[in-house]
């Protein structure tokens, strides 16, 4: 089945504690990117990566990092989490860029206290 | 730049009623990609349609519609004759595809819709 894969689904943690939301697709896509949602904000991007090794700054980059090593993984990090960070966070794919459709992850529930 | 504008943070109708989700878009490139998505209660996100800034041609699907006006920068969706499982929130994108920033999706807030019986 096509899909794309988030883990972990929810996590608590606290200040400072690096973590790291792994995402996986299997659909050979080139282009993921990490978008986290917060309420009356929408869906804003993160970062993206048109295919391995080649990663760009989306909306809100600060306080995350990622890497494209792999073309199917696309981990999102967060070394230094903060209470502000808490949000709902999907991975996406598509075939090659953003203007075809993105295929969604279930989405991770972030809370750091 | 981009930007997506959905001025309508949250609609309540009853079954059968239409009903209009606003999208008002910006951008500076001639070349570019608008989305609806829909994000039903549990919580996945969906692709629904894309259009390209070249064809304005208004599309049709089932109940849904949507039209695409380059005059006013507006990307509307209509459902008729609305019903429960239509309640969601559904989200307006925009990727500028010709520009430097062709590698970003930008989403609009989002627009709550509730369909009561």
């Amino acid at each position: 089945e096509a899909q794309v894969t988030q883990n972990p689904r929810y996590l608590i943690t606290v200040t400072g504690k690096k973590l790291t939301v792994t995402c996986s697709q299997n659909m050979n896509h080139e282009y993921m990117s990490w978008y986290r949602q917060d309420p009356g904000l929408g869906l804003r991007q993160i970062y993206y990566s048109m295919n391995v090794e080649v990663t760009d700054k989306g909306d809100v980059p600060e306080g995350y990092k990622v890497s494209r090593k792999e073309k199917r993984n696309f981990p999102l990090i967060l070394e230094s989490p903060s209470p502000n960070q808490t949000s709902l966070y999907f991975c996406a794919s598509s075939l090659t860029a953003p203007y075809q459709p993105q295929h969604f992850g279930d989405g991770t529930r972030l809370s750091i206290l | 730049a981009q930007k997506v504008t959905q001025a309508q943070t949250e609609i309540s109708v009853v079954e059968k009623e239409d009903v209009t989700l606003d999208c008002v878009y910006e951008t500076r490139d001639t070349t570019y990609y608008l989305f609806w998505y829909k994000q039903p209660p549990s919580g996945e996100l969906v692709f629904l349609i894309r259009r390209n800034s070249f064809d304005e041609q208004n599309e049709i699907s089932g109940r849904y519609s949507w039209n695409f006006q380059k005059s006013t920068s507006s990307f509307n969706f209509t459902i008729t004759a609305s019903q429960v499982v239509d309640s969601a929130v559904y989200f307006c994108a925009l990727n500028n595809a010709g520009g430097t920033s062709y590698g970003k999706l930008t989403f609009g807030q989002g627009t709550i819709l509730t369909v009561h019986p």
